[in-house]
């Protein structure tokens, strides 16, 4: 069964620097989707992805977060200056069609540590 | 504000005795209730989805129904394979594409 391939798994890096989080979606699917889960929270929706541009986005995907499909199979959020809280699961999802209940394939996620 | 909330936090069960997991949502204009199974270290994996008051899904031992204000997820006879996190997200009117979680039912079966 096709799947989301998120890299790395884990992730550590200093207060300040800035990383980038991959993911590869499911390759016939048009839109993509960015979650994260602090320890102990509820897993909380960042931003949505369709045709080149955020069609979505929350209150915590401000200016320090940003998303690019550098080519056909990749989808990449890069978060600038990471603060401690940024720590979290950060989960990538996509979807076959625009349909407002279409289900979600997440990804096993990426584990970012701050430090 | 949007609102999912679940109950229990966490709910032991010896093997082949059945429970049901609540969610109840606070959402303006719900477009459609979602479960999700996680397993420890994975991302949330699809179950069902549900649209209106009335409606029931079922795959293996899991049945799905919801109401005006919750859903239900019930587990007939749970084997030790069924123990994961069991999340429920609404999806409201007010956005296309994002989805409002609860945080999650962590059930335990014992055999």
């Amino acid at each position: 069964e096709p799947e989301v391939t998120q890299t790395p798994s884990h992730q550590v890096t200093q207060m300040g620097q800035e990383v980038i989080l991959r993911c590869v979606p499911i390759s016939n699917h048009l839109y993509f989707y960015w979650y994260r889960q602090i320890l102990g929270q509820k897993v909380e929706f960042l931003v949505s992805f369709y045709n080149n541009e955020i069609s979505e986005k929350s209150e915590i995907f401000d200016d320090q977060f940003s998303v690019e499909r550098p080519d056909g199979s990749n989808f990449t959020l890069k978060i600038r200056s990471t603060k401690l809280e940024d720590s979290a699961m950060y989960f990538c999802a996509s979807s076959s069609r625009g349909a407002t209940n279409e289900k979600l394939f997440f990804g096993s996620g990426t584990q970012l540590s701050v430090l | 504000e949007d609102q999912v909330t679940q109950s229990p936090e966490a709910l032991r069960l010896q093997e082949g005795e059945s429970s049901s997991l609540n969610c109840s949502y606070t959402v303006s204009g719900l477009r459609g209730l979602f479960w999700y199974r996680q397993d420890p270290g994975k991302g949330p994996e699809f179950l069902f989805t549900l649209y209106s008051a009335g409606e029931e899904k079922e795959k293996e031992r899991l049945k799905a129904t919801l109401t005006k204000k919750e859903s239900f997820l019930h587990i007939t006879a749970p084997k030790p394979e069924d123990s994961a996190t069991y999340l429920c997200a609404a999806s409201p009117s007010g956005s296309a594409r994002q989805l409002t979680f609860g945080s999650g039912t962590q059930l335990t079966v014992l055999p």
